[in-house]
């Protein structure tokens, strides 16, 4: 199938390790963030979500952190598996708005 | 399941033809969405619907693009005399609620191809 993703930067992590991806993220007017993965010919499938009252928040296995000083959002995977291998998008909503605005993407390669 | 779907997954077509394509957004979600992603890009957003209303269009959405959700249920984009330009991924998605900080769920995609 077509490749997300072809020209983007890529983080590869052995199998197990922690992985982080990082964001910088245009608006701070921005109030609500996502992180999304989308594997290759698929739809974006929503990660986490944070809202710009926060500066941190957990889901399984994955963190969300985000710095509104330097507008920078990160996600933390921990115990990477070869099943998140994918290309991970983070997206922002400006306020007053409603479309996602997304981030240039980062492949994560996992390998074993 | 109950996710949002879409159809056609793809699509070949020649210059100049019309071509439509269906997004069927999770049951009860009274916003819709459409992006386009092009490879190596994150996905641009075209419109949103709330119910049947369009509220918002995207300036990459030219004369030649429309979209219509006629019942607030199903959508449709349509594009006219395509061009090779138009050769992208096409990614529908939903959410529920009023306010702007919704969660918003995609579809797979319909990834069309313009010869």
């Amino acid at each position: 199938g077509e490749s997300v993703g072809l020209h983007l930067p890529t983080l590869s992590v052995q199998e197990g390790d922690n992985s982080i991806i990082n964001c910088a993220y245009s608006n701070s007017a921005s109030d609500y963030f996502i992180w999304y993965k989308q594997e290759s010919g698929k739809g974006p499938q929503f990660i986490i979500d944070i809202r710009s009252n926060m500066d941190k928040r957990q889901g399984q296995r994955v963190t969300v952190l985000l710095n509104k000083t330097v507008k920078h959002l990160s996600l933390q995977i921990a115990a990477t598996q070869p099943g998140d291998s994918a290309v991970y998008f983070c997206a922002e909503i400006p306020g007053g708005y409603n479309k996602l605005i997304f981030g240039a993407g980062t492949r994560l390669a996992v390998h074993p | 399941d109950t996710g949002v779907s879409q159809n056609p997954r793809h699509k070949i077509t020649k210059r100049g033809q019309n071509v439509t394509f269906r997004c069927d957004p999770i049951s009860e979600h009274n916003r819709l969405y459409w992006y386009r992603q092009t490879l190596g890009q994150g996905p641009e957003f075209l419109t949103y619907f709330q119910n049947e209303a369009q509220l918002e269009k995207s300036r990459l959405l030219s004369d030649r693009f429309s979209a219509e959700r006629p019942k607030g249920s199903f959508s449709t984009l349509e594009i006219q005399r395509t061009e090779q330009g138009d050769s992208a991924m096409y990614l529908c998605a939903s959410s529920s609620g009023t306010g702007s900080l919704q969660t918003q769920y995609f579809g797979p995609g319909t990834r069309l191809l313009v010869l």
